[in-house]
Formats: C-alpha cells, structure tokens, sequence
C-alpha cells in the first residue's frame, strides 16, 4: 500500500548545485502537486500536473521545473539551488474530482538544505 | 483566489481536555473546505472535508468541524484529546467549480497534548 513516495527523503547541496527530486504514485491519479512547506507558511504550491505531459505553475514556481512524463511519476528540478530553496517539499496526487471534493494525497516529504 | 487564515499558532492543551483550532477562509467563490493534521515527520492526511450539505462534519480519530457561511469559518473541534493527537494542523480551501483543483492551505496550529 505505497501511494504516494518521495525519493530522497534527505539531501544536503551546495549553492549552484542542481538535483532532482522524485515522486511516485500508484492509485492511478491524474492530478500531481509539488508544494514547499516553511515554517509558519503552510504549504504553498510549486508546480502541478493534470495530466501526463502537461505541467502548470503555481504560487511559487521561480527556480524550480517539472516534468510529467509518465503518468505515475512528476520530477521537480532545481536548476541552481540557493539557499532560499532550503526547505521541506511534499508530493501529493489526486483524481479530478468525482464528487468527493477531490482530496490530495500526500507523500512523506524530503527534507532539503541548500548550505 | 482563496485564501486561509488560522488564527492560532500554537495550541497547548491536556490530555482529555476539549481542544478548538480556528480557520477563516476568504472566497468570491463557493468552496470546499479540508483539515489536514500532519504528524512529526510524515506527510498529510486528511481528517475531514466539507463539500455541502450538513454544516457539521465529523472525520477521523473523533473530530469534528462545523461550516459558517456567513461568518467564513470551518472551525476544527475534539471533544476529549489524547497525546496521539500532538500534531499539526492545517485547513486549506478549494474554489468551485471542481475543475478549479487548486488547495490554498493555512499557516497551520500546532497542538501539543500534555498529561
């Protein structure tokens, strides 16, 4: 019963190091989130996907890509990590809604220090 | 745009003890209306949402939340807490219509049960 995973759970970079973070689900969603949580901020919303090979930005897109290749799957890059990057990024994946109000589905987070 | 207003940062409160966490939400729109708890280093899970009908909505692990139209509120309540229930907590509002998938969440409450 995995729904959604986050891959790495931890990762330390360097300033102008870029990496990848990955997120996987397996309830067959078509929606996908990427958000940032910051103390006393809430979760606020990256990037997102309705489908496969489609990707939209959210509230605070600004130094982050995405890809949508496989429907299962939804990559969020970092190109040149600064510190202000430095945070805890959730997956999460939902259906369109069906009447249900659509709830989203969270993966465990990776936690990301840019030093 | 939606937007979430929790209006307590941090709720101390003993074990048996009733607990109340406060949203306030801000929409031109109807809405659907979530509380998230998030335990120490785990994502989000849904403890109850609202999408219409009867103002009260009961959820998981004994909790429930009232809707207020007219006062913009979906206020979080337990009657008699545990120390299970340390966490964070997060409401978060979706505009309608339903293809509008977008959560807006609030800063979050942290809840620290003491014996």
């Amino acid at each position: 019963n995995a729904g959604v995973t986050q891959t790495p759970k931890f990762r330390v970079l360097k300033t102008g190091q870029s990496m990848t973070l990955l997120c996987a689900q397996d309830m067959n969603h078509e929606y996908m989130y990427w958000y940032r949580q910051d103390p006393g901020m809430g979760l606020r919303l990256i990037h997102y996907s309705v489908g496969e090979g489609t990707t939209a930005k959210g509230e605070v897109p600004d130094g982050y890509n995405v890809s949508r290749l496989k429907k299962q799957n939804f990559l969020l890059g970092l190109e040149s990590a600064a510190p202000s990057q430095t945070s805890v990024y959730f997956c999460a994946s939902s259906y369109p809604d069906r009447g249900d109000g659509q709830p989203q589905h969270f993966g465990d987070g990776t936690r990301l220090s840019i030093l | 745009a939606q937007s979430v207003t929790q209006l307590d940062s941090q709720v101390p409160v003993f074990e048996e003890a009733p607990v109340e966490l406060r949203c306030n939400y801000s929409s031109s729109v109807s809405v659907y209306l979530f509380w998230y708890v998030q335990y120490p280093n785990q994502g989000l899970q849904l403890l109850l949402k609202y999408l219409s009908g009867s103002t009260l909505v009961k959820g998981i692990n004994g909790f429930e939340a009232e809707f207020n139209k007219s006062q913009t509120s979906f206020h979080l309540r337990k009657p008699s807490v545990h120390i299970s229930d340390t966490a964070e907590y997060f409401c978060a509002v979706s505009g309608l219509p339903a293809n509008d998938y977008k959560l807006s969440f609030g800063a979050g409450t942290t809840v620290t049960v003491r014996a």
